[in-house]
């Protein structure tokens, strides 16, 4: 079954202990993206990845971490985690760029206290 | 940064009611126009993805138009039922087709029995 898996889909974590949050593709997909929800806001890109070491800062970078070693994979990382940001992440994934739809991992609800 | 603006921010209709939406982005250099459907605890689902002034584009009881000339898309429901019930996003992707889509806000709809 064709997917993007998150994991873990929830966290709670203290302020400035390091997490990372994985996501994976099984699409063979070139581009990967990672964003956050927050109420009465859009979904806010935070890091792109348009192919195997190639990444780029989104729309909210500050504060996050990503690598792309691997198609595959797309992990997200909060070297040190603060309160604002505790959020909803999403991992997407898209064949190829804006043209075609992304799909979206489940969800990984972080709370930072 | 570029906006996209969706309105109206929640509607409540009757089963059986037909509703419609709006997304707003820019007209100038149009590359795509992304409809997702969101679930609660769900992920984002893509509905559809438009690229040509003119479409129009259908899924069972969704359709959905676009305008790139003055800068919008509709989207409407036909016969409303419960299970219709999400926040519909709109996204448009930003320079000009890596995936870097920039996301409204979302139209919350609730449709009751």
């Amino acid at each position: 079954e064709a997917q993007v898996t998150q994991n873990p889909r929830y966290l709670i974590t203290v302020t400035g202990k390091k997490l990372t949050v994985t996501c994976s593709q099984n699409m063979n997909h070139e581009y990967m993206s990672w964003y956050r929800q927050d109420p009465g806001l859009g979904l806010r890109q935070i890091y792109y990845s348009m192919n195997v070491e190639v990444t780029d800062k989104g729309d909210v970078p500050e504060g996050y971490k990503v690598s792309r070693k691997e198609k595959r994979n797309f992990p997200l990382i909060l070297e040190s985690p603060s309160p604002n940001q505790t959020s909803l992440y999403f991992c997407a994934s898209s064949l190829q760029g804006g043209s075609l739809e992304a799909f979206f991992g489940q969800g990984t609800r972080l709370t930072v206290v | 940064i570029l906006n996209v603006e969706q309105s109206p921010q929640s509607l409540h209709v009757q089963e059986g009611d037909s509703t419609n939406f709006t997304c707003s982005f820019p007209s100038s250099n149009f590359y795509a126009l992304h409809w997702y459907r969101w679930e609660t605890a769900k992920s984002p689902e893509a509905l559809f993805v438009m690229t040509l002034n003119g479409d129009e584009k259908k899924k069972g009881r969704i359709s959905a138009t676009l305008n790139t000339k003055e800068g919008y898309s509709y989207l409407y429901i036909k016969g409303s039922q419960p299970e219709d019930s999400a926040t519909y996003l709109c996204a448009f992707p930003f320079s000009g087709g890596y995936n870097k889509l920039i996301f409204g806000a979302g139209t919350r709809l609730a449709v009751h029995p």
